[in-house]
């Protein structure tokens, strides 16, 4: 049983394409996140969901948009891919606020290749 | 905004030996809490250790274990009697306990290599 799937696991698109990118949890978590992992292996955050809603934004440009139907799903749309959006991008969950103490659970990523 | 630095960008050691990996953050918070996550060429991101800042016992994983310094903002992570499985990218990670800011802030990693 996979506690945080994603899909797809690779994308491959032009530049100037739309795409999504799905995640889905069944840990029952009300916290879910998507990162962002450079090719220097860097990892940031972008957006952080909390019961369906937006908790955290970090600066990142408006044509990424995350949507969360449910504390189970929360999926990142990318309009207007451009090649420095190449990356591997990862979904993780956790407990609810104010667990700190619970660790990320990470999907697998997915590495999307812009050309 | 807490930072999290990771200066070994490279570590190898030999299987079987000890290695430490350092981390040290920046933070002016008293509460918060501290990952280390290991990824694997396979690009999982595996937790390996935790420990919360209030515990003053070093946390203990099996073969790993954590040198907590929470005056010196340090969190280095030791590896036992290595083995070629231990070969990965590792992270060190900050996490705050308030509301609203629970994001794990990420070093930028050390790639450690096991030689046989």
């Amino acid at each position: 049983d996979t506690a945080v799937s994603q899909t797809p696991k690779y994308l491959v698109t032009q530049m100037g394409n739309d795409k999504s990118i799905k995640c889905e949890q069944n840990l029952g978590h009300d916290t879910m996140y998507w990162y962002k992992q450079d090719s220097k292996k860097f990892l940031k955050i972008m957006f952080s969901y909390n019961n369906k809603e937006l908790i955290i934004n970090e600066t990142v440009p408006n044509r990424f948009s995350p949507k969360s139907p449910d504390k189970a799903h929360l999926n990142l749309h990318i309009n207007s891919l451009e090649l420095g959006d190449s990356a591997v991008y990862f979904c993780a969950s956790s407990q609810e606020a104010g667990r700190g103490n619970s660790p990320l659970h990470f999907g697998n990523g997915t590495r999307l290749t812009v050309t | 905004a807490q930072t999290v630095t990771q200066s070994q960008p490279e570590m190898s050691v030999q299987e079987a030996e000890t290695v430490t990996l350092s981390c040290t953050y920046d933070t002016s918070e008293s509460d918060y809490y501290l990952f280390w996550y290991k990824q694997p060429p396979s690009r999982q991101m595996i937790l390996v250790i935790r420990q919360e800042a209030y515990k003053q016992q070093n946390a203990t994983e099996n073969r790993f274990s954590v040198n907590f310094q929470k005056a010196a903002k340090s969190f280095s992570l030791k590896i036992s009697d290595s083995q070629l499985g231990d070969a990965a990218m590792y992270f060190c990670a900050y996490r705050s306990s308030n509301f609203g800011n629970e994001k794990l802030t990420f070093g930028t990693g050390t790639r450690l290599t096991i030689i046989p």
